[in-house]
């Protein structure tokens, strides 16, 4: 069973801060991807990364794929109030060259306050 | 190009009773995917269909829960005798297999079921 642990759970933040939310696995995955929900919606996909040691830059949001490609990390710079929501990372194992199910972490809960 | 859609978005129902969802992929897309997520978890998977083949259902997926794809485009997600614990947020994703982004799933807004 592959498990995808984030931390920290929840955040609470001012407007203008940094913050780092990881996401880690004992298992290897083909990609990993980075989603946001917003409360009673579904998640909206972020950013997908494939590659060991890859990092995206999407305005203020950093993603970085660990190189043994187990573990995941999104920076946020700046926090904005229109940032707060649940970050959730899932990984996915590709059978046959293609994707396959997705293996969601918990999330981390991101409020930003003005 | 619209996203997918998931009908409806909520649901309330009494115990026992039947309910199904429909879900509508974005329209090129060939993999179809069901997810279940209940509050303060992330979702987990039900089952997913490439085309209208059924190609795995987790054991999550009860012999109360059936899912279908009749042509390979929209899909149903009905569930017998509803109990309790089968309240949760019901959420449907598609992707492209063999396109080069094969690897993203995008998901609709969700049916939130909730069992009384």
């Amino acid at each position: 069973t592959q498990l995808l642990e984030q931390s920290p759970q929840f955040l609470s933040i001012q407007e203008g801060e940094n913050l780092t939310v990881y996401c880690n696995s004992s298992s290897v995955f083909s990609s990993l991807q980075w989603y946001r929900q917003e409360p009673g919606e579904g998640p909206v996909l972020l950013v997908t990364v494939v590659t060991g040691g890859e990092v995206k830059k999407l305005k203020r949001l950093t993603f970085q794929f660990g190189d043994a490609r187990k573990d995941s990390s999104l920076h946020i710079t700046a926090a904005q109030p229109g940032d707060t929501g649940l970050y959730l990372c899932a990984g996915a194992v590709a059978r046959g060259g293609s994707n396959y199910k997705l293996t969601f972490g918990k999330g981390t809960l991101l409020t930003v306050n003005p | 190009d619209t996203g997918v859609s998931q009908d409806p978005r909520h649901k309330i129902t009494k115990r026992g009773q039947n309910v199904t969802f429909r879900c509508d992929p974005i329209s090129e897309h060939n993999r179809l995917y069901w997810y279940r997520q209940t509050l303060g978890q992330g979702p987990e998977f039900l089952t997913y269909f490439q085309n209208e083949a059924q190609l795995e259902k987790s054991r999550l997926l009860s012999d109360r829960f059936s899912a279908e794809r009749p042509k390979g485009s929209f899909s149903t997600l009905e569930i017998q005798r509803t109990e309790q614990g089968d309240s949760a947020m019901y959420l449907c994703a598609s992707s492209l297999l063999g396109g080069g982004d094969s690897y993203e799933q995008y998901f609709g807004p969700g049916t939130r079921l909730t069992v009384t």
